[in-house]
């Protein structure tokens, strides 16, 4: 089975700080892993994703996210924040072959002060 | 293109009664999936259906169905409501191409919020 742990329910940063949002994964074969982002009253709306490709991934928005292996980890970062960026956050992983089945963590919502 | 749409966007239904949810996939897209959303359980996969067949399922009782057209849209029914299946449902599309080995982004709906009461 396949899973995602999203570290931290809330998270806080000062606008044109670092974004950092946390995810660790757990899976038994090669997984897909994404993020999505969720504003209010919306569907998800996809970041970024790695497919085993590079594991250094741009998304957009500025965002980008890191593949390791070793650490079992996609976490999710954006240099500078930016107001328009507080939203909900989701780290999810799928099955290689395994058609369109997301696990998706249980998010972040992320908060942008002046 | 027009994106996924879903309808209604809103529902208010009553405990025992049922609810059929439609969802219409961006032109060209055969995979349709549905998720729910709560607060409690956050996002949880209900189905997923490719060329009009369940490929997918989550771990949901059998209250919750669902079918897709040859058109591919899709519709999710939930029979006997219960208070607990008040969620936003997302509906997403995906253009695959053939046998799924292949990750093709998915495309979400803005999601239909059921009420039970």
């Amino acid at each position: 089975a396949q899973s995602v742990t999203q570290l931290g329910s809330h998270v806080s940063v000062s606008e044109g700080a670092l974004v950092l949002l946390r995810c660790n994964y757990s899976s038994s074969v090669p997984p897909y892993l994404f993020w999505y982002v969720q504003y209010p009253n919306q569907g998800l709306q996809l970041l970024l994703k790695y497919t085993s490709a590079a594991t250094l991934v741009k998304g957009i928005n500025g965002f980008e996210a890191e593949f390791k292996k070793s650490e079992t980890s996609f976490h999710l970062t954006k240099p500078s924040a930016h107001m328009s960026d507080a939203a909900e956050y989701f780290c999810a992983v799928s099955k290689a072959g395994g058609g369109n089945k997301l696990t998706f963590g249980t998010g972040t919502q992320l908060k942008v002060e002046l | 293109k027009a994106g996924v749409t879903q309808t209604p966007r809103y529902l208010i239904k009553t405990r025992g009664q049922q609810v059929t949810l439609s969802c219409s996939p961006i032109s060209g897209h055969r995979s349709v999936s549905w998720y729910q959303q709560t607060p409690g359980q956050g996002l949880q996969f209900l189905f997923e259906y490719f060329s009009e067949t369940q490929r997918n399922k989550g771990n949901f009782p059998g209250r919750f169905s669902g079918r897709q057209f040859s058109n591919s849209r899709s519709e999710m029914n939930v029979s006997t409501l219960e208070l607990g299946d008040s969620a936003l449902y997302l509906c997403a599309s995906s253009n695959e191409l053939a046998g799924g080995h292949t990750y093709n982004e998915q495309f979400f709906g803005p999601g239909t919020r059921l009420t039970v009461l």
